[in-house]
């Protein structure tokens, strides 16, 4: 199957201090992009949808404005959690899709802001 | 909006026994696709099967089959043969449009 990366695995972050998020599809182009979040021992939240080139899609609830999303190339999209607070710990995963129906997910990505 | 639901939140098996794991949804698009994925503790989320709503044949893949009941709107996953591996969250996922919408879970302990 395809693969799908993201970096770092783990961060740790102070408060008020910004976090990029990378997620890159390895072997396949991507013209979708998803951004999830995930809580302990909860199910997956999708936060918002990105296509190359253009602006991403925020669920209802998200605030863009902190979850910036950069979708610069077919196989690499960014999530930058701006001015981080403790209650922004989270698993954050990233998937990926290609044109068919499959999406691809990434190993995840810890953060944890003390 | 589609919906999926995970009524249990953890189930217990015995090694070697087959287990069923629930998924119920509900959603007005004729057309739609249902996944089951494996998280386990390491947090990846591992595609385990997909049945497309037009197909007419249960989807198995190995050890995991699906057991869809269209009518019913149940998309259930039997895992045979258990081991102690498969511990682990298990999700059901439904498509919206491109999006995926995901059920609670139900975590699996299989037991030695």
């Amino acid at each position: 199957g395809a693969v799908v990366s993201q970096h770092p695995s783990r961060v740790i972050c102070k408060s008020g201090t910004s976090v990029k998020i990378e997620c890159r599809s390895l072997d396949f182009q991507a013209t979708t992009m998803f951004w999830y979040r995930q809580f302990p021992k909860q199910s997956l939240m999708l936060m918002a949808t990105s296509n190359e080139g253009s602006k991403a899609t925020y669920e209802q609830g998200v605030e863009k404005d902190k979850f910036l999303i950069n979708h610069a190339s077919l196989t690499l999209s960014t999530l930058t959690v701006t001015s981080a607070h403790p209650e922004d710990s989270s698993f954050y995963i990233c998937s990926s899709r290609d044109s068919s129906y499959e999406q691809y997910f990434g190993p995840g990505t810890r953060l944890t802001v003390t | 909006a589609q919906k999926i639901t995970q009524t249990q939140p953890g189930m217990f098996v015995q090694e070697k026994e087959a287990v069923t794991l629930d998924c119920t949804y509900d959603t007005s698009d004729p057309s739609y696709g249902l996944f089951w994925y494996k998280q386990p503790s390491s947090g990846e989320m591992i595609f385990l099967i997909y049945q497309g709503s037009y197909d007419q044949q249960n989807a198995t893949e190995g050890r995991y089959s699906l057991n869809f009941q269209k009518a019913r709107k149940s998309a259930n996953l039997v895992i045979s043969a258990s081991q102690l591996g498969d511990s682990a969250m298990y999700f059901c996922a439904i498509t919206f449009g491109n999006k995926l919408v995901f059920g609670a879970g139900t975590i699996l302990r299989v037991k030695s």
